[in-house]
């Protein structure tokens, strides 16, 4: 059975950085693109982007660009979300999924506050 | 950037109906189309790809179609299961696009 599970959420300060995992299972890790989507609190889903096989091609929505990392370990079967300079916008469920959209993650919860 | 423009945004609908929402492509996107159901308090789940293609899983009563730069996911004859939000989302080129989404629920 194809399994992702996201950690890494909770609560930071605005300003602050966090990292977020995707722990991917069931299925060749290896052989697919990855991608992260998230969705703020009452709103549509918004793509953040996503990474090949071999992380050789990162693609990001160009808002995001300078604020987060997308980054893969083939070898532990994780992906990564790296997000530094949060802002309250960046509150929001964050969404890991198999090839870029495929199949998902069940989320997890991001909420930057003071 | 690719637009793509989702209506309605909302949709009441009775059991049993036919209901179509529909997806309008700024630019060509061929048939990099998908559209996702999303229950409250869960994950986006894929129904259809390629435009057309019903995912694995999937009822028969969904389906996807195209016209020029318009993309639609009908369902012909309403479950309860059915309510949901919907939303498009073009995988032509990054950066990918979802529509604005769609409620779909019982009149």
């Amino acid at each position: 059975e194809v399994k992702l599970v996201e950690s890494g959420g909770g609560l930071v300060q605005p300003g602050r950085s966090l990292k977020l995992s995707c722990a991917a299972s069931g299925f060749n890790f290896n052989d697919y693109w990855m991608g992260w989507v998230r969705q703020a609190p009452g709103k549509g889903l918004e793509w953040i982007g996503e990474i090949n096989k071999d992380s050789s091609t990162i693609n990001y929505t160009p808002s995001l660009k300078d604020k987060f990392t997308i980054s893969r370990d083939n070898a532990q079967n994780t992906l990564y979300l790296q997000m530094s300079k949060l802002g309250s916008e960046d509150t929001a469920i964050y969404y890991c999924a198999k090839g870029g959209t495929t199949i998902w993650g069940q989320g997890v919860m991001v909420t930057v506050s003071s | 950037d690719i637009q793509m423009t989702q209506s309605p945004s909302s949709l009441p609908a009775s059991l049993g109906d036919r209901v179509t929402i529909t997806c309008r492509a700024s630019q060509d996107i061929g048939n990099y189309l998908r559209w996702f159901q999303q229950k409250p308090g869960k994950s986006p789940r894929l129904m259809i790809y390629g435009a057309t293609n019903l995912a694995a899983g999937v009822p028969s009563r969904f389906s996807g179609s195209r016209s020029g730069s318009d993309y639609s996911l009908t369902i012909s004859s309403l479950e309860s299961e059915d309510m949901a939000d919907y939303y498009c989302l073009q995988s032509k080129e990054s950066p990918f696009t979802f529509g604005s989404g769609t409620k779909l629920e019982i009149k």
